[in-house]
């Protein structure tokens, strides 16, 4: 089962940041949190991934907070072509398999 | 391109009959992952590949189901005696081996049973 829980769907206006956010409650030390992204009928897109600090790339920021209980993935400015479904995981892994275990995921629309 | 690749894109099939997909990764990566996705949820995961070896395999993979990787390098998706269940998109994808890293995904292969 996925370890992390997302709304099931946000709206945001087109060129307004939309704040995507993700519960894992139960991540432990080393786990890393991951954000892919996928629009309708193509493959998950990777969008960005962090351990404990804040990181940022050019298509996105991640904010997680200090206990890691928490993130958010953070779409500066909006477009409509960031519609898509927003998946956070949490990636398990022993013995080095580190498998990517997704949940429904946050379907985002980006609102003209 | 670089990037991973399925084949076919889209394939229907008569319910009974086998079918069998491909995925080529991205050159050099040594995991390789099959996903299943149904329409409305989140891809889930039915096995993986360190090289040719196949490490791990969900419950979800039936004994109808067989992957193989037999060079370490492209994989094979192979559904015997196909049911209308069967009906979703597969997934490939492929990482480095760090422990670190993101996986890379094809566009899928969208399998339609009738």
């Amino acid at each position: 089962d996925a370890k992390t829980t997302q709304p099931t769907s946000m709206d945001c206006a087109e060129g307004r940041a939309a704040n995507l956010p993700c519960n894992h409650s139960t991540i432990s030390g080393n786990e890393y949190v991951y954000w892919y992204r996928q629009i309708h009928s193509q493959g998950p897109q990777y969008i960005i991934h962090g351990l404990k600090n804040n990181e940022t790339n050019e298509m996105a920021s991640l904010i997680i907070t200090e206990d890691r209980k928490s993130s958010t993935l953070i779409l500066p400015h909006a477009t409509l072509r960031d519609t898509a479904v927003y998946y956070c995981i949490v990636r398990e892994g022993t013995s080095g398999t580190y498998k990517y275990i997704f949940g429904t995921g946050t379907r985002l629309k980006v609102l003209a | 391109d670089t990037g991973v690749s399925q084949n076919p894109r889209h394939k229907i099939t008569k319910r009974g009959q086998n079918v069998t997909f491909r995925c080529d990764p991205i050159s050099e990566h040594n995991r390789l992952y099959w996903y299943r996705q149904t329409l409305g949820q989140g891809p889930e995961f039915l096995t993986y590949f360190q090289n040719e070896a196949q490490l791990e395999k969900s419950r979800l993979l039936s004994d109808r189901f067989s992957a193989e990787r037999p060079k370490g390098s492209f994989s094979t998706l192979e559904i015997q005696r196909t049911e209308q269940g069967d009906s979703a998109m597969y997934l490939c994808a492929s990482s480095t081996r760090d422990r670190v890293t993101e996986a890379f995904f094809g566009q899928g292969t969208r399998l339609t049973v009738v």
